[in-house]
């Protein structure tokens, strides 16, 4: 069965660090890319960033390229989402899914997980 | 990367047949054939409900159908049930690497 766990949530001040985590299981991590996408309160949901199976490829939304960095590692089973420099805007609940189908880009996303919540306050 | 555009809500009665469109540019929707749509319900984490403009995943009910023209999509739920009620979000490929979602749309079964 897949799962994709999502830890690392919490309340950090505007200006601050966090690093967010989704351990994986139930598929060939390696096999896969993955993307983190995140849903502000009460809003819609929002792609954040993309890494290739092999890491080779990553990309971001505009609105966090410079500031977040994916980045995964297969001995772990583990995506990363490293935040830096933390808005206000940058509250919501962050999820991590996993694409359909191995070695691809331009592939639906099928699973996900329950996601992360991220509170940056005023 | 502009959201695409859907609209804020639906509305339809058991039985009946309610289309939910996504409006984009010939950047991501008009150019590609990487559509998917994707059902939410309060508290839960999304699903896909249609790939690849008009694919369905294997479990997904045959009542769901999707189509594009131009630069529009839509996703179609026919003989509306109760539990189609939920928020729906188109996903459309933008060209390197880069992915965008329609700002929502929730659908209510009247």
């Amino acid at each position: 069965e897949v799962q994709l766990v999502e830890s690392g949530g919490v309340v950090v001040h505007p200006g601050g660090s966090l690093r967010l985590s989704c351990a994986a299981s139930g598929f060939t991590f390696d096999d896969y890319t993955m993307h983190w996408v995140r849903q502000a309160p009460g809003k819609g949901l929002e792609w954040v960033s993309l890494i290739t199976w092999d890491g080779d490829t990553t990309n971001y939304a505009d609105s966090v390229k410079g500031r977040f960095t994916i980045s995964r590692d297969t001995s772990k089973n583990s995506l990363y989402l490293q935040m830096n420099s933390l808005r206000t805007e940058d509250t919501a609940l962050y999820y991590c899914a996993k694409v359909a189908l191995p070695f691809g880009v331009l592939i639906h996303m099928d699973y996900w997980g329950q996601g992360t919540l991220v509170t940056v306050p005023s | 990367q502009s959201a695409l555009t859907q609209p804020a809500s639906v509305s339809g009665s058991p039985g009946q047949s309610i289309t939910i469109s996504c409006t984009g540019t010939s950047s991501d929707v008009g150019g590609y054939n990487y559509v998917s749509w994707y059902q939410q319900h309060p508290g839960k984490a999304p699903k896909v409900m249609i790939y690849d403009v008009s694919q369905r995943p294997s479990g997904v009910s045959s009542r769901f159908s999707g189509s594009k023209s131009g630069n529009t999509a839509s996703l179609t739920i026919s003989g509306l049930h109760a539990e189609d009620e939920a928020d729906y979000y188109c996903c459309s490929y933008a060209g390197s690497s880069t992915w965008v979602f329609g700002g929502g749309t929730k659908l209510t079964v009247l």
